[in-house]
C-alpha cells in the first residue's frame, strides 16, 4: 500500500516556465515532508522540506506547498531550467509507535525541461 | 567535507554467488539507511541503523539479505545466493539521527546478477 503517491511518472516543461510536481499521502501521522532530486547514476540529493506546521516553504526557485486537509503537497520550480531535468522524489515521515522516524518515499516523477 | 561513499560502484555477479556492498557514512552521522532502486521503480527501504539500537530490518525482502554496522560507522550489506531479481541500485544514506529527516545519499552500487 503506497502511503506516498506521485501519480505522474513524468512531466515535460519548457525552459523558463513553471514546473509543478505533485505528491499525495494517506497517513495523517506524517508531519514532515521532503523533496529529493536524483540525476542518473547518482544518489538522491535533498532539495527542500516542509514541516506540517507550515503551508509553504520557499528556497530560491523552489517552493513547496502543503495542504494538510487534502493530504497533498506540491513542488514548484520557477523558472525551470534544463539542469532541473531529473527524477524528483517526495518523502514523508512521522513518529511511529516506537517513537522512531522513517522516511516513506514516493515512486518519483521524471521532469524534463526542454530548452 | 566527505560525503557518503559506497563501494564497489558496480558489481556483476553470477546467480547463486554472495555479494557484499559497503557504505561509509558521513562522519558523525548516527543513523544509516540502506535502500534499493530497481529499474523503473522508486526507493525501496531495506534497513536502518540508529546508534546502538537494534536495527530496523523490516524492509529486508528475504533472509538472504543481511546488514551490519561495525563501530557505529561503516556498514556492509550482504546478499547471499543472489538471484536475478536482486539486480538493482543499492543506495546508502546517513543522517545526524533518526529524528533528523534529511538523509544524505551515496552514489549507489549497481548490482547486476547474471
Amino acid at each position: 500500500d503506497q502511503q506516498v503517491k506521485q501519480n505522474s511518472p513524468s512531466l515535460s516543461v519548457q525552459e523558463g516556465r513553471i514546473s509543478i510536481l505533485n505528491c499525495d499521502y494517506t497517513n495523517s501521522m506524517f508531519d514532515y515532508f521532503l523533496w529529493y532530486k536524483k540525476y542518473p547514476a547518482e544518489g538522491p540529493t535533498f532539495l527542500i522540506s516542509i514541516s506540517s506546521i507550515k503551508d509553504k516553504n520557499e528556497d530560491g526557485r523552489f517552493t513547496v506547498f502543503l495542504n494538510k486537509s487534502a493530504k497533498h503537497l506540491s513542488l514548484h520550480i520557477v523558472p525551470s531550467q534544463p539542469g532541473d531535468s531529473a527524477v524528483y522524489f517526495c518523502a514523508a515521515s512521522g513518529r511511529n509507535a516506537g517513537n522512531n522516524r522513517k522516511l516513506i518515499w514516493g515512486l518519483g516523477t521524471s521532469l524534463a525541461v526542454n530548452p | 567535507g566527505a560525503g557518503v561513499s559506497q563501494s564497489p560502484s558496480n558489481k556483476v555477479t553470477e546467480k547463486g554467488k554472495d555479494v557484499e556492498l559497503r557504505c561509509d557514512p558521513i562522519s558523525g552521522h548516527t543513523a544509516l539507511y540502506w535502500y534499493r532502486q530497481s529499474l523503473g521503480q522508486g526507493l525501496e527501504f531495506l534497513i536502518y541503523f540508529q546508534g546502538n539500537s537494534a536495527p530496523d530490518k523490516s524492509g529486508l525482502p528475504s533472509d538472504r539479505f543481511s546488514a551490519e554496522r561495525t563501530g557505529g560507522s561503516v556498514s556492509t550489506l550482504t546478499i547471499q545466493r543472489t538471484q536475478q531479481e536482486d539486480s538493482a541500485v543499492y543506495l546508502c544514506a546517513s543522517s545526524w539521527g533518526v529524528a533528523a529527516e534529511t538523509q544524505y545519499f551515496g552514489p549507489g552500487t549497481r548490482l547486476l546478477v547474471l
